[in-house]
């Protein structure tokens, strides 16, 4: 079965300095990754996914994720970081074979802080 | 706005108790998806609807049931509620042809279970 996972339960950072959320991914075949921001009282909003081609895949609000294959990792990056990026980010996998009846597989979340 | 609603916001039910969460897709989606997302987890997949029929499942028993109506809204209806049922249940809706890659999701409904 496919799995990501998220290391850091909270990350802490300044703002105005880069932020990195990590993720590992463990699947068969190729993955599509993708990552979700979650504020409070409010539903998941998609950021950005990956499926083939370029390993820095650009995304809404700034933030981009770098794909790496050798690492399975695909870490959630963003060169300067904002008092309202402060939220809970999930990363997650596609699931299933079949076309259209695929779920997504979430990680735990990590929770990003970010100080004035 | 993704366009996807559910309702209501919040409710609080009592074990054992029957509860049914409702949920209208993004205008032109035709596949409703349910996701589970308990206090400090990510959202665990439920099941999946499309042309009415429950498509796949995941790993939650049959106390939890769902359906889709004809244009494409899906109820969720959990029934003999536990204490663990509480939690935050999210509607995700997309279409066929293209998978959960054009997943949009609601905002959610709470629900606790005393």
């Amino acid at each position: 079965a496919q799995s990501v996972a998220q290391p850091e339960d909270q990350v802490n950072v300044a703002e105005g300095n880069p932020l990195t959320v990590k993720c590992t991914y463990s699947v068969s075949g190729n993955p599509y990754l993708f990552w979700y921001v979650q504020y409070p009282n409010r539903g998941l909003q998609f950021l950005l996914k990956y499926i083939t081609g370029d390993n820095l895949v650009k995304g809404s609000y700034g933030f981009e994720a770098e794909f790496n294959k050798s690492q399975t990792s695909f870490h959630l990056k963003k060169p300067s970081a904002l008092v309202s990026d402060s939220a809970l980010y999930f990363c997650a996998v596609r699931d299933g074979w079949r076309t259209g009846f695929q779920k997504l597989v979430f990680g735990t979340g990590t929770r990003l802080l970010v100080s004035p | 706005d993704a366009g996807v609603t559910q309702s209501p916001t919040h409710l609080i039910k009592t074990r054992g108790q029957q509860v049914t969460l409702r949920c209208s897709p993004k205008s032109g989606h035709d596949t409703v998806s349910w996701y589970q997302q308990a206090l400090g987890q990510g959202p665990q997949f439920i099941f999946q609807y499309y042309e009415e029929e429950e498509r796949q499942r995941g790993n939650f028993p049959d106390r939890f049931s769902g359906h889709q109506f004809p244009n494409y809204s899906s109820e969720l209806n959990v029934n003999a509620l536990l204490l663990g049922d509480s939690a935050l249940y999210l509607c995700a809706s997309s279409l066929v042809d293209l998978g959960p890659d054009t997943q949009y999701f609601g905002p959610g409904t709470r629900l606790t279970v005393l």
